[in-house]
């Protein structure tokens, strides 16, 4: 079974520049989460999908990031325009688990995006 | 709202020792709690998690945790560390749409 890939693995911007970050979950996983992690800091949930649906976005900074997931498969991140304080690792998970069930599937992590704000 | 708590940011423990890598935690209804371990470049991966029932659950790699609800700590324990255990160690709780990290333990295993 493939895992969660993501691409880039590495990127180098200057602030103020924008960047993607793609991902593809396992298949068959209908929820799929964003995590940044800063340097010596655990991952922070950014955005959550259910399909192609929002869950929970209340920690994505809407001024600067957004993210989707059109078809409920693929999701893409996007910065612009990115300040120094966006260098991090992005983490992308999936899970079989839905919102609603009693009890919580297990995330699967991608390798993560490390991305260096200059 | 959720939280986790790792109080010890760096472990360093010798080859063949016993470890147990501390996790507190803040949760309005009964937690679902994991550890998840994260090598250099690499994403996390699932040692172990607890729902329900007995309180004493195992893992992979010889991993175990212990979840106290008195205590509000679910903390990570190996009998023997090896040298490929260094790594870092998150704690986590939540549930599908609710999941909270730690801010990790990163563990040295001195040979």
């Amino acid at each position: 079974e493939a895992g969660v890939a993501q691409s880039p693995r590495y990127k180098i911007i200057e602030k103020r520049q924008s960047v993607a970050f793609w991902c593809n979950p396992i298949s068959g996983h209908a929820t799929l989460y964003w995590y940044q992690q800063i340097l010596g800091q655990g991952p922070k949930l950014l955005i959550q999908f259910q399909n192609n649906g929002v869950v929970d976005d209340s920690q994505l900074p809407k001024d600067r990031f957004s993210a989707e997931r059109l078809k409920g498969v693929d999701s893409t991140l996007k910065i612009q325009p990115a300040k120094l304080e966006d260098s991090a690792v992005y983490l992308c998970a999936s899970s079989k688990g839905l919102a609603g069930d009693s009890f919580p599937g297990e995330l699967f992590f991608g390798e993560g995006s490390r991305l260096t704000v200059l | 709202a959720q939280s986790v708590t790792q109080p010890d940011i760096h472990i360093t423990v010798s080859e063949g020792a016993s470890l147990e890598l501390r996790c507190n935690y803040s949760y309005g209804a009964t937690p679902y709690l994991f550890w998840y371990v994260q090598s250099p470049g690499q994403g996390l991966q699932l040692l172990l998690k607890y729902f329900s029932g007995d309180t004493l659950v195992q893992g992979i790699k010889g991993f175990e945790a212990e979840f106290k609800r008195s205590q509000s700590s679910f903390n990570l324990r190996k009998p023997s560390v090896h040298w490929s255990d260094a790594a870092e160690y998150f704690c986590a709780v939540g549930g599908n749409n609710d999941m909270r990290f730690g801010a990790g333990t990163r563990l040295t295993v001195k040979p």
